[in-house]
Order: C-alpha cells, then sequence, then structure tokens
C-alpha cells in the first residue's frame, strides 16, 4: 500500500512568494494532519481535518498559513506571502482514528531566502 | 512546563544492551500515548502506542505507562545500531489537543 504522498519534497523559494504544499493521504484514511519540524521549535501540529472538515486549526501560525481539504485524497498548504522564518520541514501525516495513530508522509524541505 | 517532556540526550548505549526512555506529561486525564522514532532527515515513524495502565511489549519493545506518576516509559532491549534515531513521544490531551516532545536521541554503539 502507497503511504502518505507529499509534493514537492523541497521546495526553494524568495521571501514574498506563495508557496503550496500538497498532500494526499493514505487511503481509507479519514483524518489528515499537517506538522511543522523545526530545530527549535521540534514537531508542531499546525492543523488538522476530520472527513475533510477543519477541526482545529489553533496550531496555524497566522493569517498567512491557510489549508484546504477539497476530498478525501487531497490537501494544500499554503503560505502567502511566505518569509524566511518559515523555512522548516512540513510534514503531512494521516489516521483512521482522529487523533491517535499518525503515519507521516516523507514531508517537504521548504526554504524560503 | 512543556506538554510533553523528554530529555533530549544524547544517550549512548552499548549494542546489546537495554535502552530506555522516559517522557512525562502534564495532563493527569490523558488516555492515549505513542512513540515515534525519527531516522535523520527521514520523517517520524510510529512504533508502539499504549492507552492503559501497565506495559505493552511488542518485538524488541516495551512501552511502560504510570498514570499516577505521570510517565510514559519506552524500553528498547538488545539495543542494535540501526535503533540509533530520535524518539519523539506524543501525547493526546483532554479537549483532544495532541502534543509531541522534543524527542531524545539516542545512540547504539556497535
Amino acid at each position: 500500500d502507497a503511504g502518505v504522498i507529499q509534493s514537492p519534497r523541497h521546495e526553494v523559494t524568495e521571501m514574498g512568494q506563495e508557496v503550496t504544499l500538497r498532500c494526499k493521504p493514505i487511503s481509507g484514511h479519514n483524518s489528515l494532519f499537517w506538522y511543522r519540524q523545526t530545530m527549535m521549535r521540534g514537531l508542531e501540529l499546525l492543523i488538522y481535518f476530520n472527513n475533510n472538515v477543519p477541526i482545529d486549526d489553533s496550531g496555524m501560525p497566522e493569517d498567512r498559513f491557510s489549508a484546504k481539504m477539497p476530498n478525501a485524497s487531497f490537501s494544500t498548504l499554503k503560505i502567502q506571502p511566505s518569509e524566511p522564518r518559515d523555512s522548516a520541514v512540513y510534514f503531512c501525516a494521516s489516521s483512521f482514528s482522529g487523533l491517535r495513530e499518525q503515519y507521516f508522509g516523507p514531508g517537504t524541505r521548504l526554504t524560503v531566502t | 512546563q512543556k506538554e510533553v517532556e523528554q530529555n533530549s540526550g544524547p544517550l549512548s548505549v552499548p549494542e546489546g544492551a537495554i535502552a530506555s526512555l522516559n517522557c512525562t506529561y502534564s495532563d493527569r486525564g490523558s488516555q492515549s500515548f505513542f512513540w515515534y522514532r525519527q531516522y535523520s532527515g527521514k520523517s517520524p515513524e510510529l512504533i508502539m502506542f499504549i492507552y492503559s495502565n501497565g506495559d505493552k511489549e511488542d518485538g524488541r519493545f516495551t512501552a511502560q505507562l504510570n498514570k499516577a506518576s505521570q510517565y510514559v516509559s519506552l524500553l528498547i532491549r538488545d539495543s542494535q545500531p540501526s535503533d540509533s534515531a530520535t524518539y519523539l513521544c506524543a501525547v493526546l490531551y483532554t479537549g483532544n489537543q495532541f502534543y509531541f516532545g522534543t524527542g531524545t536521541s539516542l545512540t547504539v554503539i556497535p
């Protein structure tokens, strides 16, 4: 079975540009999570969806960040405009049972110059 | 106080020894606890989860939960160099808040 798929794997962009990260969860999973990982702050939950509906976005750092899940097999995390402090690894994860056993994608390493 | 506390390490053990990793949490009502392994440059991988007091064993891994003392441990028996990684503890708090610890770096010395 395919795991969680994320694209792109690496993204380098200039400050002020829009960045869109993509995620395809494991088939049959009804919950999807976006995380950010940095050395300073560790792994932070940004937002999670249950049955395509955003349940908790309290971890989204500011209005520059937005996430959507138009259907059960696709989600996006958008940063507009991007800033150097957004540089991090962004992980998408999915689960069959909400905030329990989560399975992570390979991550997108974002560098904003 | 952080929601989930882990000793950042590094923890070094010789090959074949038992590695003991600990995690404390502050929400007494927490019911679900998870251990993830993360190799350098890779994504976290779920290796154990435990929901009730006591021990749960899976191969060389044992998770121990002590709710009264609010800690959860991960024991790795017969440690192998391939176990060298960062181990992340995660806790599901009441109110559906989910937190990861900052991880403990483990090095198994051949």
